[in-house]
């Protein structure tokens, strides 16, 4: 099993452009997420998802979209990228059960907005 | 949703024992309690996770008091190796899904 795969790993874009960032996990997961980890801090809930179809916002959902037409895949869609949204982010995903279960992380996609 | 709160760092000393604590007050009935490990340029990895009393692994023991307000991830005998920074997370099915980080430990542990 490959577990949690995010594209690109790095990317530069210029501001207002847009792009989306890929997640596919193989574990058959119904529960994912995506977070940002600005550099020195912690990790911010963007935008979850309970199933496919189903998408909720998080803590800091604003300059962001996503969609859920499969259980393997989460895209995140960055819309005129900001200097503010330089940060690295993590797409995870967790199976259904009692608790919180174990959170699969990817490796991490590093985006800088110039 | 159960707040959480950490120090936001601790050092430490190779092979002595570390205990991190976190604070919960409003964790709910069906909330469970699971700590992460993240290294820097990676994703948080899970270490261990529990509901109550005390859970042990082959990396670590988590204590839970009776009132579970706050839990103790308790790291045996730390080597260099274990600096990074740790993470408490309350969770439960009253959330719909949604898992929200703290703040965090940064952990130093020093030769």
């Amino acid at each position: 099993n490959a577990g949690v795969t995010q594209t690109p790993k790095f990317r530069i874009l210029k501001i207002g452009q847009s792009m989306t960032l890929q997640c596919t996990q193989d574990m058959n997961h119904n529960y994912m997420y995506w977070y940002r980890q600005d550099p020195g801090m912690g990790l911010k809930l963007i935008y979850y998802s309970v199933g496919a179809g189903i998408t909720d916002k998080g803590e800091v959902p604003n300059g962001y979209n996503v969609s859920r037409s499969t259980t393997e895949d989460f895209p995140l869609r960055l819309e005129l990228a900001a200097p503010s949204q330089t940060s690295v982010y993590f797409c995870a995903s967790r199976a259904s059960g009692s608790g919180t279960g174990e959170l699969f992380f990817g490796e991490g996609s590093r985006l800088t907005v110039l | 949703l159960a707040k959480t709160t950490q120090p936001i760092s601790m050092d430490s000393y190779e092979g002595q024992e570390v205990n991190i604590t976190c604070s919960h007050n409003n964790i709910a009935t069906n909330d469970y309690i699971t700590w992460y490990q993240q290294f820097p340029s990676q994703g948080p990895r899970f270490i261990i996770q529990g509901y109550k009393t005390k859970v042990t692994n082959e990396v670590a023991s988590l204590f839970i008091p009776a009132d579970r307000k706050s839990s103790t991830l308790s790291l045996p005998r730390v080597s260099l190796s274990d600096t990074a920074v740790y993470y408490c997370l309350v969770g439960g099915y009253n959330q719909g899904g949604k898992l929200i980080f703290g703040q965090g430990t940064e952990l130093s542990v020093k030769p």
